[in-house]
């Protein structure tokens, strides 16, 4: 099966620019996820849907973060206006979800951005 | 959530056998215990998980301790495309929260 794809794969802006991720999950997997990895540390859940519905966005900075998933598939990231200490991997990852524990995370290889 | 301690780094010799740890000593009775690893500049990769009996795949083996307070993910001959990080993780696949992780070097 085709992994889950994400663009770009780098970006690098300046501080107070915006810039948006976009991630397209394993057909037919009802759970996506934002996740942030800054270096050196183990990824942080930022956002959760369940089909186009949020189900977590309690980490989600929202004076600057923003998601979308566009009729329960693909999903897009923004942020505006970018800081300094937003520079990043982000993760896309997807899971068939639907309360079942045996469904592993599958992930993107993420798009590193880099604010300078 | 329950939180999970690992050792920073590891080193192993290739063809070896490889015993990483984890404690979780405040783990709840309906956690299961998640190992996923990250190559460089990849993405995690899920590589096992349990709830209470141990586990086998083609990849690892999972011990999982009696009291469920520790487990160890078993590497049974290391090689140098298995040097990554490797996470041990708490909870149900609806909420995964990553630690740091231990790095596990492979010596040829």
């Amino acid at each position: 099966e085709a992994g889950v794809a994400q663009s770009p794969r780098y970006k690098i802006i300046e501080k107070r620019q915006s810039v948006a991720f976009w991630c397209n999950p394993i057909s037919g997997h009802a759970t996506l996820y934002w996740y942030q990895q800054i270096l050196g540390q183990g990824p942080k859940l930022l956002i959760q849907f369940q089909n186009n519905g949020v189900v977590d966005d309690s980490q989600l900075p929202k004076d600057r973060f923003s998601a979308e998933r566009l009729k329960g598939v693909d999903s897009t990231l923004k942020i505006q206006p970018a800081k300094l200490e937003d520079s990043a991997v982000y993760l896309c990852a997807s899971s068939l979800g639907r309360g079942d524990n045996n469904s592993p995370l599958h992930f993107g290889n993420g798009t590193r951005l880099t604010v300078t | 959530d329950a939180k999970t301690t690992q050792p920073n780094s590891m080193e192993s010799n290739e063809e070896e056998p490889v015993h990483l740890p984890c404690n979780h000593s405040t783990i709840s009775g309906t956690d299961y215990i998640h190992w996923y690893r990250q190559l460089p500049s990849q993405g995690p990769e899920y590589v096992i998980h349990g709830l209470t009996s141990n586990v086998n795949n083609r990849m690892a083996s999972l011990a999982i301790a009696e009291d469920r307070k520790s487990s160890t993910l078993i590497l049974h001959r290391a090689t140098l495309r298995d040097a990554a990080v490797y996470y041990c993780i708490l909870g149900g696949y609806n909420k995964l929260i990553f630690g740091a992780g231990t790095r596990l070097a492979v010596h040829p």
